[in-house]
Order: C-alpha cells, then structure tokens, then sequence
C-alpha cells in the first residue's frame, strides 16, 4: 500500500486538461517535504518532470505543470497529446519512515 | 551527459542474495549527490529501496533495512546493491539513480529485470 494516494487512472481527449491528485499527510506533504513527479513511458525508465512541486527540468514542455498545497499536490497536463499516455508518479519524503515515498502511480489515457 | 547502467544476474533462486552494479558515466559520483537504487514489480508502482553518498553514508527503505546493503566503488563509478534473502516477491525491474539529496531522483537508468525463482 503506497503512503501517497493517487487516482489509479485518468483520461482525456487531445487538446483538453486533466489533472492528477496526490494526497499525503502531515508526516510527508504536510510536513513541508517538497512534491516530485515522474512520467514513465509504457517499457520505459520513469522520467523526472516536476521537481520541488512546480519546477521542470530542462527539456520539459511548459504543458505540464505542479501544484502543491497543504497535504497534497496535483500535476496538470493541458493541451494532451497522444504521447502523453504513460503512468504518472508522485513521490515525496516521509519523516516517520525516513524514507522517500511514491504514490500508487495513475495511468493517463488520451481517448 | 549522465548515464546510469543496471548489471546484475537476471534470475537469483529464492533465499539466496541479489546483487545489482551500476555504472555511471559521464560524472564523477565521488563529485557530489547521492545514488539510490527504485524497483518495480511486475504491474505494479515504484518502491524505493535505499540510496548511498560517495562517503558512505547509507539510507534505507525501514520495510527491507534488515536484508539490504549498498556500497561505493569510486574507483570504478560504480555503486552496488545486494539483497539478501530473496523471495517471489523480490521479483522486480530495479533501477539505479542519481539522488539529488533534495529527495528526487533526477537520472535513471533503464533498469534490469531480476526474477526469484527455483
């Protein structure tokens, strides 16, 4: 069971905006711990996209973007692409466990 | 450009030890950061597993502390993973990665598939 929670799937259509929920707690998101997220292509590695909640590393296209709030975050795609499709994780650091975290991951769909 | 390449036996008969090499090219990791090792079932989310300074100074997951242990070899830029007491449920993709110490993993390798079985 994955300490952050995240819909285990998404959709949309080519051209729209969908966003991605991760919820935490106070011991991970809540305690200030910054929220990452990752893309991972089907058969591929997973690929930083956001880091530090809203930030894209070189390369990334401004579609996508990150926001963090309380004990949660969401990562925003708009203007979906086919390429796009892929599973998206969340990941953060837990101060009780000591460990970093990830969500459960969602799957996006462009019907 | 920073790359990170998984060696390792792709099949390891349960209760024996797992062990994972990865190698880093194109930056020093006796330079600055931290390297971790991620897996992933087969179907299933990313579990991260632990990770390691150049200095030695290791960080494990609480859940397999007791069965993992990681080291450096600066010599060859490479860090390394060992899994002891493996079962079925060890069966994974493992990855390697640099950790920026910031708590994100920002280059990956490709991963190499490690199965459990008799």
């Amino acid at each position: 069971q994955s300490v952050l929670t995240q819909p285990p799937s998404v959709s949309g259509a080519p051209g729209q905006r969908v966003t991605i929920s991760c919820t935490g707690s106070s011991s991970d998101i809540g305690a200030r711990y910054d929220v990452h997220w990752y893309q991972q292509l089907p058969g591929a590695a997973p690929k930083l996209l956001i880091y530090a909640n809203s930030n894209r590393p070189s390369g990334v296209p401004d579609r996508f973007s990150g926001f963090k709030f309380a004990t949660s975050a969401s990562l925003a795609i708009s203007g979906l692409q086919a390429d796009d499709e892929a599973d998206y994780y969340c990941q953060s650091y837990d101060s009780s466990l000591s460990a970093r975290i990830f969500g459960g991951g969602t799957k996006l769909t462009v019907l | 450009q920073v790359q990170l390449q998984e060696s390792g036996p792709g099949l390891v008969k349960p209760s024996e030890t797992l062990s994972l090499t990865c190698t880093v090219s194109g930056y020093s990791i006796s330079s600055d950061f931290y390297w971790g090792w991620i897996r992933q079932p087969p179907g299933k989310g990313l579990e991260w597993i632990g990770l390691i300074h150049h200095g030695g100074n290791t960080y494990y997951n609480p859940s397999l502390k007791s069965r993992v242990t990681m080291s450096v070899d600066t010599s060859k830029n490479q860090f390394s993973l060992r899994l002891s007491s493996v079962t079925a449920a060890d069966t994974a993709m493992y990855y390697c990665a640099r950790d920026r110490g910031e708590f994100y993993m920002d280059v990956w390798g490709k991963g190499t598939t490690v199965t459990v079985s008799s």
